[in-house]
């Protein structure tokens, strides 16, 4: 099935740092989700976006809608050791169907 | 409110053999989606159910059938398995307004 582009692919930090990824999509979308999956578990919902251009946060997370509607962004600020695992969007098209991002693992360096 | 909960957590089986995975939905939700991830494939979409009818269907052999019950529950089911099945089998939950998806910690299955 189809796959959004994420990127990057993994990424190496150090604790404190922030952090930044994105999706994109040939396709328009009217959801944009973001997931982040510890090994061996399920993925867990972490912000919810609705509109274009929305920008919404949820502690030291904040992901924004882009304007076209083909694109999101997620951003975490000073990182924690916790914060490792890996993130994917999911987009929801006009269908309601869901596609999902390749992923970003993310390690945080002590 | 409880979340999407699925059973086993482990799975080891043999080729050739068959499995059925279980997933209880969160309450009030009636749509329930299966989903498998590997490493190299990423999340793939399985099926989709909804009041007890499929509503969509991913791209997987015939091998891989599911249904759900009135109570919202379903159920996947895999015959004649290949070593190539072994994968993180997630069940996810929709809301009626269907703009969430909510999983559960996955069946981890493992084909030997």
């Amino acid at each position: 099935g189809q796959q959004l582009n994420q990127s990057p692919q993994s990424m190496f930090i150090q604790e404190g740092e922030d952090v930044s990824m994105n999706c994109t999509s040939s396709s328009i979308f009217n959801t944009w989700l973001w997931y982040k999956q510890d090994p061996g578990e399920g993925p867990v919902l972490l912000i919810a976006l609705y509109k274009a251009g929305e920008l919404t946060s949820n502690g030291r997370l904040t992901a924004q809608f882009g304007i076209t509607r083909k694109d999101s962004f997620l951003n975490i600020s000073a990182s924690i050791p916790s914060d490792v695992g890996i993130y994917f969007c999911a987009g929801m098209n006009t269908g309601n169907q869901f596609y999902f991002g390749t992923g970003t693992s993310l390690t945080v360096i002590p | 409110k409880a979340g999407v909960t699925q059973t086993p957590r482990y799975l080891i089986k043999t080729r050739g053999q068959q499995v059925t995975l279980s997933c209880s939905p969160i309450s009030g939700h009636r749509s329930v989606s299966w989903y498998q991830q590997t490493p190299g494939q990423g999340l793939q979409f399985l099926f989709e159910y909804f009041s007890e009818t499929q509503r969509n269907k991913g791209n997987f052999p015939g091998r891989f059938s599911g249904r759900q019950f009135s109570n919202s529950r379903s159920e996947m089911n895999v015959s004649t398995l290949e070593l190539g099945d072994s994968a993180l089998y997630l069940c996810a939950s929709r809301p009626l307004s269907r703009e969430k998806l909510f999983f559960g910690s996955g069946t981890q299955l493992s084909v030997l």
